[in-house]
């Protein structure tokens, strides 16, 4: 059984950085295929897909944020991660992470406020 | 970026009728493999999205085979036949052929 969980500072202030981690299990991402990636939904709005890091560790970003994001992962712990620098009002939203191969498990997701 | 729009963007239905759900792509979701990466979630209320077809129109594991998922090139049709209380919510496509991944902007599937 496939599961992710997410975690997060739950309220930070403009400029500062986020960081959040997805600890999961029922895969590994040292194997062949797998990955983790990131979403994230502002409340009652779409959805929007961040970065992903592969077993192999490599990487993508949206190109509509890549200066401020920053993925990587820890094989040993099961856990995966994402660093937002610079944050603003308009990054507030529910963060989930998606993995195994092809990402079809999602977790809950976690809120994020930013606010002064 | 790869524009997917939804429609309609709500759907009111009577439980037992057939849903049906379009996605249009600004351009083909065809990839230099000769898949094509366009999968189909749902998001029930206070939930995450739940992954329900992929690549088209392959079911993911336990999805019931009243969730039907069709098309090719641009325009990709999402049918659910029979709809039981578990399938209200927003339904999302979403295509990963092209970077970046996208999504459309969802059709929420609720009661009549």
């Amino acid at each position: 059984q496939v599961t992710l969980k997410e975690s997060g500072p739950g309220i930070l202030q403009p400029s500062q950085t986020l960081s959040l981690t997805c600890t999961f299990s029922g895969f590994s991402l040292s194997t062949y295929g797998m990955g983790v990636g990131w979403i994230r939904q502002p409340s009652g709005k779409g959805l929007e897909w961040l970065a992903n890091i592969w077993w192999d560790d490599d990487k993508y970003y949206n190109p509509s944020l890549k200066n401020r994001l920053t993925i990587s992962k820890d094989t040993s712990n099961n856990q995966a991660f994402l660093k937002i620098t610079n944050v603003d009002t308009a990054d507030t939203a529910t963060y989930y992470c998606a993995g195994g191969g092809g990402s079809p498990y999602w977790g809950q997701g976690v809120m994020v406020t930013v606010s002064s | 970026d790869v524009v997917l729009t939804q429609t309609p963007v709500s759907l009111s239905v009577t439980l037992g009728d057939q849903a049906s759900i379009s996605c249009r792509s600004s351009q083909s979701l065809v990839y230099s493999d000769g898949n094509t990466y366009l999968k189909w979630y749902l998001q029930k209320p206070g939930q995450s999205p739940q992954l329900l077809i992929y690549e088209v129109s392959n079911r993911f594991s336990g999805v019931p085979d009243r969730f039907i998922g069709s098309g090719s090139g641009t325009d990709f049709t999402l049918k659910i036949s029979r709809v039981e209380p578990e399938d209200l919510g927003v339904y999302y496509c979403f295509q990963a052929t092209h970077d970046p991944p996208t999504f459309g902007a969802g059709t929420k599937l609720e009661l009549k």
